[in-house]
Protein backbone atom coordinates (compact mmCIF):
# COMPACT_ATOMS: atom_id res chain seq x y z
CA UNK A 1 0.00 0.00 0.00
CA UNK A 2 1.40 3.28 -1.08
CA UNK A 3 0.27 6.39 0.50
CA UNK A 4 1.40 10.22 -0.53
CA UNK A 5 1.60 13.05 1.46
CA UNK A 6 2.16 16.85 -0.20
CA UNK A 7 3.28 19.53 2.09
CA UNK A 8 3.65 23.43 0.74
CA UNK A 9 2.49 27.20 1.10
CA UNK A 10 -1.15 27.27 0.52
CA UNK A 11 -1.32 31.26 -0.06
CA UNK A 12 1.37 33.14 -1.95
CA UNK A 13 1.49 36.46 -3.30
CA UNK A 14 1.92 37.66 -6.94
CA UNK A 15 5.21 36.98 -8.31
CA UNK A 16 6.51 34.61 -5.64
CA UNK A 17 7.25 31.03 -6.43
CA UNK A 18 5.20 27.76 -5.38
CA UNK A 19 6.93 25.06 -3.88
CA UNK A 20 5.37 21.95 -3.18
CA UNK A 21 6.61 18.60 -2.16
CA UNK A 22 5.19 15.02 -2.31
CA UNK A 23 6.62 12.00 0.20
CA UNK A 24 6.48 8.47 -0.61
CA UNK A 25 5.20 6.17 2.51
CA UNK A 26 4.43 2.73 2.08
CA UNK A 27 6.21 -0.02 -0.39
CA UNK A 28 8.51 1.14 -3.29
CA UNK A 29 8.56 0.88 -6.71
CA UNK A 30 11.25 0.99 -9.07
CA UNK A 31 8.87 1.80 -12.14
CA UNK A 32 6.89 4.93 -11.83
CA UNK A 33 5.56 7.95 -13.23
CA UNK A 34 4.95 10.95 -11.38
CA UNK A 35 2.69 13.77 -12.06
CA UNK A 36 1.92 17.31 -10.91
CA UNK A 37 -1.97 18.11 -11.70
CA UNK A 38 -3.98 21.36 -10.29
CA UNK A 39 -7.74 21.59 -10.80
CA UNK A 40 -10.07 24.30 -10.99
CA UNK A 41 -13.95 25.08 -10.81
CA UNK A 42 -13.39 27.03 -13.85
CA UNK A 43 -10.79 24.45 -16.19
CA UNK A 44 -11.16 21.93 -14.53
CA UNK A 45 -8.17 19.10 -14.22
CA UNK A 46 -4.95 21.12 -16.00
CA UNK A 47 -1.39 18.58 -16.15
CA UNK A 48 1.26 20.32 -15.13
CA UNK A 49 4.61 18.13 -15.49
CA UNK A 50 5.54 14.28 -15.72
CA UNK A 51 9.02 12.87 -14.15
CA UNK A 52 9.82 8.96 -14.91
CA UNK A 53 12.02 6.29 -13.16
CA UNK A 54 14.73 6.78 -15.65
CA UNK A 55 14.95 10.72 -14.35
CA UNK A 56 12.75 11.54 -17.88
CA UNK A 57 10.58 14.69 -17.46
CA UNK A 58 7.53 16.27 -19.55
CA UNK A 59 5.83 19.34 -19.10
CA UNK A 60 2.85 21.36 -20.27
CA UNK A 61 4.55 23.91 -22.87
CA UNK A 62 2.42 26.91 -21.40
CA UNK A 63 3.67 26.31 -18.20
CA UNK A 64 7.07 24.96 -18.64
CA UNK A 65 9.04 28.14 -18.54
CA UNK A 66 8.14 29.08 -15.05
CA UNK A 67 8.01 24.85 -13.50
CA UNK A 68 11.14 22.76 -12.17
CA UNK A 69 9.97 19.40 -11.15
CA UNK A 70 12.75 17.14 -9.33
CA UNK A 71 12.77 13.42 -7.24
CA UNK A 72 14.85 12.37 -4.48
CA UNK A 73 14.98 9.11 -4.80
CA UNK A 74 16.83 8.83 -1.14
CA UNK A 75 13.70 10.55 0.46
CA UNK A 76 10.82 9.21 -1.46
CA UNK A 77 10.17 12.49 -2.28
CA UNK A 78 8.63 14.48 -5.28
CA UNK A 79 8.81 18.64 -5.67
CA UNK A 80 7.13 21.13 -7.98
CA UNK A 81 7.95 24.39 -8.30
CA UNK A 82 6.27 27.13 -10.01
CA UNK A 83 7.86 30.61 -10.30
CA UNK A 84 5.87 33.73 -10.96
CA UNK A 85 2.84 33.06 -9.87
CA UNK A 86 -0.49 34.91 -10.64
CA UNK A 87 -3.89 34.46 -9.55
CA UNK A 88 -4.37 32.24 -12.16
CA UNK A 89 -2.40 29.98 -10.70
CA UNK A 90 -4.80 29.54 -7.70
CA UNK A 91 -5.71 26.13 -7.62
CA UNK A 92 -5.78 22.46 -6.02
CA UNK A 93 -2.09 20.92 -6.68
CA UNK A 94 -2.63 17.07 -6.79
CA UNK A 95 0.85 15.03 -7.03
CA UNK A 96 -0.38 12.15 -8.09
CA UNK A 97 1.75 8.77 -9.13
CA UNK A 98 1.24 5.53 -11.65
CA UNK A 99 2.80 2.47 -11.32
CA UNK A 100 2.69 -1.60 -12.09
CA UNK A 101 0.85 -3.17 -9.55
CA UNK A 102 -0.14 -6.70 -9.75
CA UNK A 103 0.26 -6.45 -13.52
CA UNK A 104 -1.63 -3.92 -14.15
CA UNK A 105 -1.26 -0.04 -13.58
CA UNK A 106 -2.29 2.01 -10.39
CA UNK A 107 -2.22 5.48 -9.19
CA UNK A 108 -1.71 7.00 -5.43
CA UNK A 109 -2.50 10.45 -5.19
CA UNK A 110 -1.60 13.21 -2.17
CA UNK A 111 -3.97 14.27 -0.50
CA UNK A 112 -4.27 17.76 -2.60
CA UNK A 113 -3.01 21.24 -1.44
CA UNK A 114 -5.30 24.44 -2.00
CA UNK A 115 -2.67 26.94 -3.31
CA UNK A 116 -4.03 30.55 -3.27
CA UNK A 117 -2.57 33.41 -4.89
CA UNK A 118 -3.95 36.69 -4.04
CA UNK A 119 -2.34 40.53 -2.83
CA UNK B 1 -3.00 20.00 -28.01
CA UNK B 2 -5.63 17.36 -28.04
CA UNK B 3 -9.31 18.92 -26.70
CA UNK B 4 -11.08 15.99 -25.00
CA UNK B 5 -15.22 16.41 -25.22
CA UNK B 6 -17.20 14.19 -22.65
CA UNK B 7 -21.18 13.56 -22.97
CA UNK B 8 -23.50 14.03 -20.94
CA UNK B 9 -23.07 16.47 -18.79
CA UNK B 10 -24.64 14.87 -16.12
CA UNK B 11 -25.80 11.50 -16.18
CA UNK B 12 -29.19 10.63 -13.41
CA UNK B 13 -29.41 7.44 -13.16
CA UNK B 14 -30.52 4.62 -10.24
CA UNK B 15 -28.38 2.41 -8.55
CA UNK B 16 -28.27 -1.34 -10.83
CA UNK B 17 -28.48 0.67 -13.24
CA UNK B 18 -26.45 0.53 -16.69
CA UNK B 19 -24.27 3.92 -17.08
CA UNK B 20 -22.49 5.00 -20.26
CA UNK B 21 -20.02 7.84 -20.69
CA UNK B 22 -18.16 8.87 -23.79
CA UNK B 23 -15.49 10.87 -24.43
CA UNK B 24 -14.13 12.21 -27.80
CA UNK B 25 -10.88 13.85 -29.16
CA UNK B 26 -10.03 16.29 -31.01
CA UNK B 27 -7.44 13.86 -32.92
CA UNK B 28 -6.78 10.86 -33.03
CA UNK B 29 -5.24 9.41 -29.56
CA UNK B 30 -2.25 7.02 -30.41
CA UNK B 31 -1.57 4.36 -28.90
CA UNK B 32 -4.87 4.56 -27.09
CA UNK B 33 -3.36 6.08 -24.45
CA UNK B 34 -6.85 7.42 -22.72
CA UNK B 35 -8.06 6.60 -19.30
CA UNK B 36 -10.89 7.22 -17.31
CA UNK B 37 -10.64 8.87 -13.57
CA UNK B 38 -13.29 9.03 -10.96
CA UNK B 39 -13.79 11.57 -8.02
CA UNK B 40 -16.16 11.63 -5.37
CA UNK B 41 -16.80 15.12 -3.69
CA UNK B 42 -13.79 15.83 -1.47
CA UNK B 43 -11.66 13.47 -3.20
CA UNK B 44 -8.51 13.51 -5.36
CA UNK B 45 -8.99 11.75 -8.65
CA UNK B 46 -8.49 7.61 -8.79
CA UNK B 47 -7.68 5.84 -12.16
CA UNK B 48 -9.78 3.18 -13.38
CA UNK B 49 -9.56 2.76 -17.09
CA UNK B 50 -6.04 3.18 -18.78
CA UNK B 51 -5.14 2.41 -22.13
CA UNK B 52 -8.69 2.46 -23.24
CA UNK B 53 -9.89 -0.76 -21.95
CA UNK B 54 -7.67 -2.27 -19.04
CA UNK B 55 -9.03 -1.70 -15.74
CA UNK B 56 -6.98 -0.64 -13.02
CA UNK B 57 -5.61 -3.16 -10.06
CA UNK B 58 -8.08 -3.22 -7.92
CA UNK B 59 -11.22 -1.65 -9.88
CA UNK B 60 -14.34 -4.16 -9.98
CA UNK B 61 -15.08 -5.91 -13.36
CA UNK B 62 -18.67 -3.78 -13.35
CA UNK B 63 -16.40 -0.87 -15.08
CA UNK B 64 -15.41 -1.63 -18.61
CA UNK B 65 -13.60 0.63 -21.45
CA UNK B 66 -13.77 0.20 -25.08
CA UNK B 67 -12.80 2.90 -28.01
CA UNK B 68 -9.80 3.88 -30.24
CA UNK B 69 -9.23 6.45 -32.45
CA UNK B 70 -11.18 9.52 -31.35
CA UNK B 71 -14.09 7.86 -29.91
CA UNK B 72 -13.77 6.17 -26.77
CA UNK B 73 -16.59 5.25 -23.30
CA UNK B 74 -16.68 4.46 -20.44
CA UNK B 75 -19.71 1.72 -19.43
CA UNK B 76 -20.85 0.78 -15.28
CA UNK B 77 -22.62 -2.13 -16.18
CA UNK B 78 -24.75 -1.97 -12.52
CA UNK B 79 -24.41 1.04 -10.64
CA UNK B 80 -23.22 0.58 -6.93
CA UNK B 81 -23.95 3.53 -4.49
CA UNK B 82 -19.99 4.16 -4.42
CA UNK B 83 -19.99 4.65 -8.10
CA UNK B 84 -22.33 8.28 -8.19
CA UNK B 85 -19.34 10.67 -8.62
CA UNK B 86 -17.52 12.90 -11.77
CA UNK B 87 -15.58 10.76 -14.20
CA UNK B 88 -13.11 12.29 -16.49
CA UNK B 89 -11.25 11.02 -19.21
CA UNK B 90 -7.51 12.40 -20.17
CA UNK B 91 -5.18 11.34 -22.62
CA UNK B 92 -1.10 10.94 -22.17
CA UNK B 93 -0.35 10.11 -25.71
CA UNK B 94 0.47 13.65 -26.95
CA UNK B 95 1.93 16.56 -24.92
CA UNK B 96 0.53 18.61 -22.92
CA UNK B 97 -1.72 15.81 -21.55
CA UNK B 98 -5.26 17.11 -21.83
CA UNK B 99 -8.59 16.19 -19.67
CA UNK B 100 -12.36 16.42 -20.42
CA UNK B 101 -14.71 18.44 -18.65
CA UNK B 102 -16.25 15.57 -17.27
CA UNK B 103 -19.45 13.28 -16.68
CA UNK B 104 -21.33 13.97 -13.42
CA UNK B 105 -22.98 10.10 -12.74
CA UNK B 106 -25.94 11.39 -10.31
CA UNK B 107 -28.78 9.49 -8.43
Amino acid sequence: QVQIQQWGAGLLRPSQTLSLTCGVYGESFSIYYWNWIRQTPGKGLEWIAEINHGGGTKYNPSLKSRVTISVDTSKKQFSLKLSSVTAADTAVYYCPVFYPSGGFLTDSWGQGTQVTVSS
Amino acid sequence: EVVLTQSPGTLSLSPGERATLSCGASQGVSGNHLAWFQQRPGQAPRLIIYDAYNRATGIPDRFSGSGSGTVFSLTISRLEPEDFAVYYCGQSADLPFTFGPGTRVDI
